[in-house]
């Protein structure tokens, strides 16, 4: 194991739900991202949080809402999401500082399979 | 801009023959250089990056990558196949210049090896 770890591993959703993902790290790092894992497509990086503060919204949809309470736990928070939102979002975190090799070796969970109906 | 491109969707190999898994990247400087690898059902593992030095690198599990600067390319690579090296492989691309250190990951290359 990687010491982050995703919950729920499977989500199935309809249109109209409203549902979190959750993700802790294990490892003491201080930066957490999520990324957007659909099949044949590069990975998207959708957030970046350092140090509990975010410091980069690669310009998602506000139907993603991510929140970092500490240092440890991230979730993405989902509301009216479409069918092409459907796809494995991942959690990761580093050790880095902003400006110095910031994000170089990504420790990630396993993801959660995010079905929309 | 940023990216990587994997110009091959799936690569497949016998056991005990060498692996190339292909990767070009486009930066507007120097670049970092990544591997990452997925197992299935898993998230990615860092396999090795280059920064700076020797155009060879040596990462887990066996693997290394040959850094070309006149061909842009940065293949990974491995002597001698395992089943068990049966996966999905990224390459990843960082601008040296950028503070944020954002990641430009490719498409993926999916490795199968045949016993």
């Amino acid at each position: 194991e990687t010491g982050v770890t995703q919950t729920p591993r499977h989500l199935v959703m309809g249109m109209t739900n409203k549902k979190s993902l959750k993700c802790e790290q294990h490892l003491g790092h201080n930066a957490m991202y999520w990324y957007k894992q659909s099949a044949k497509k590069p990975l998207e990086l959708m957030f970046v949080y350092s140090l509990e503060e975010r410091v980069e919204n690669n310009s998602v949809p506000s139907r993603f809402s991510p929140e970092c309470p500490n240092s440890s736990h991230l979730f993405l928070h989902l509301h009216t999401l479409q069918p092409e939102d459907s796809a494995l979002y991942l959690c990761a975190s580093s050790q880095d500082r902003i400006g110095t090799g910031f994000g170089e070796k990504l420790f990630f969970g396993s993801g959660t399979q995010l079905s929309v109906l | 801009a940023q990216s990587v491109a994997q110009p091959e969707d799936q690569v497949n190999v016998a056991e005990g023959n060498p692996l190339t898994v292909k990767c070009t990247y486009s930066v507007s400087g120097n670049p970092y250089l990544f591997w990452y690898v997925q197992y299935p059902n898993r998230g990615l593992q860092f396999l090795l990056k280059y920064i700076t030095g020797d155009n060879l690198v040596k990462g887990s599990y066996g693997f290394e990558a040959e850094f070309n600067k006149s061909q842009t390319s940065f293949h990974l690579k491995k002597p001698s196949a395992l089943v068990s090296d049966s996966a999905l492989y990224f390459c990843a691309v960082r601008d040296r210049g950028s503070t944020l250190g954002r990641l430009y990951f490719g498409r993926g290359t999916q490795l199968t090896v045949w016993p």
